[in-house]
């Protein structure tokens, strides 16, 4: 079964530094992979995903991450971190016509003025 | 477009009482996931459900079912509670091939409290 590890349960940064999210997947073949967002009292909304396009793949609110085989990761970056910032990622992985996500455990940020 | 729905918000409840909880999909989709998330063991796929089908169902005991009616809606029923059902139990929709591509758009979650 695929699955996916999420190297640190939480993350401080500074405002306007990098954020740096790592995931790593389980899997001798290319899965499908993504990154959520959960704020507080919420559920979670897609930043962007991975289907075997492009390695670097574009999310939304700034965020990007890459796909690298040879590591086996898909780490989650965005250049400048804003207080909106401050929230749960999560990565999840899933293989053609499994019809469900596998999770990691989760990431929390939080941003510092 | 309106969003996922799920209701109810909030509920408590007893041990041994049983539950059903409902989502509303998003008008078109016809793929429904019910995820529970919990502080101790994270987010875990309880069952996808499409064109009323159950394609896949994760490692849950039977008192927890589900089911999708023809309009899409879905509804999941947890028997006999216990103190450790006690989660936010999310629903997702996307439009048709399910999760593994499409994007999947949650709802707010329902909030289950068992005492």
């Amino acid at each position: 079964a695929q699955s996916v590890t999420q190297l640190g349960s939480h993350v401080s940064v500074s405002e306007g530094a990098l954020v740096l999210l790592r995931c790593n997947y389980s899997s001798s073949v290319p899965p499908y992979l993504f990154w959520y967002v959960q704020y507080p009292n919420q559920g979670l909304q897609l930043l962007l995903k991975y289907t075997s396009a492009a390695t670097l793949v574009k999310g939304i609110n700034g965020f990007e991450a890459e796909f690298k085989k040879s590591e086996t990761s898909f780490h989650l970056t965005k250049p400048s971190a804003h207080m909106s910032d401050a929230a749960e990622y999560f990565c999840a992985v899933s293989d053609l016509d499994d019809y469900k996500l596998s999770f990691g455990a989760g990431t929390t940020v939080t941003v510092r003025a | 477009k309106a969003g996922v729905t799920q209701t109810p918000r909030y509920l408590i409840k007893t041990r041994g009482q049983q539950v059903t909880l409902s989502c509303s999909p998003i008008s078109g989709h016809r793929s429904v996931s019910w995820y529970q998330q919990t502080p101790g063991q994270g987010l875990q796929f309880l069952f996808e459900y499409f064109s009323e089908t159950q394609r896949n169902k994760g490692n849950f005991p039977g008192r927890f079912s589900g089911r999708q009616f023809s309009n899409s809606r879905s509804e999941m029923n947890v028997s006999t509670l216990e103190l450790g059902d006690s989660a936010l139990y999310l629903c997702a929709s996307s439009i048709a091939s399910g999760p593994s591509t499409d994007t999947q758009y949650f709802g707010p979650g329902t909030r289950l409290t068992v005492l």
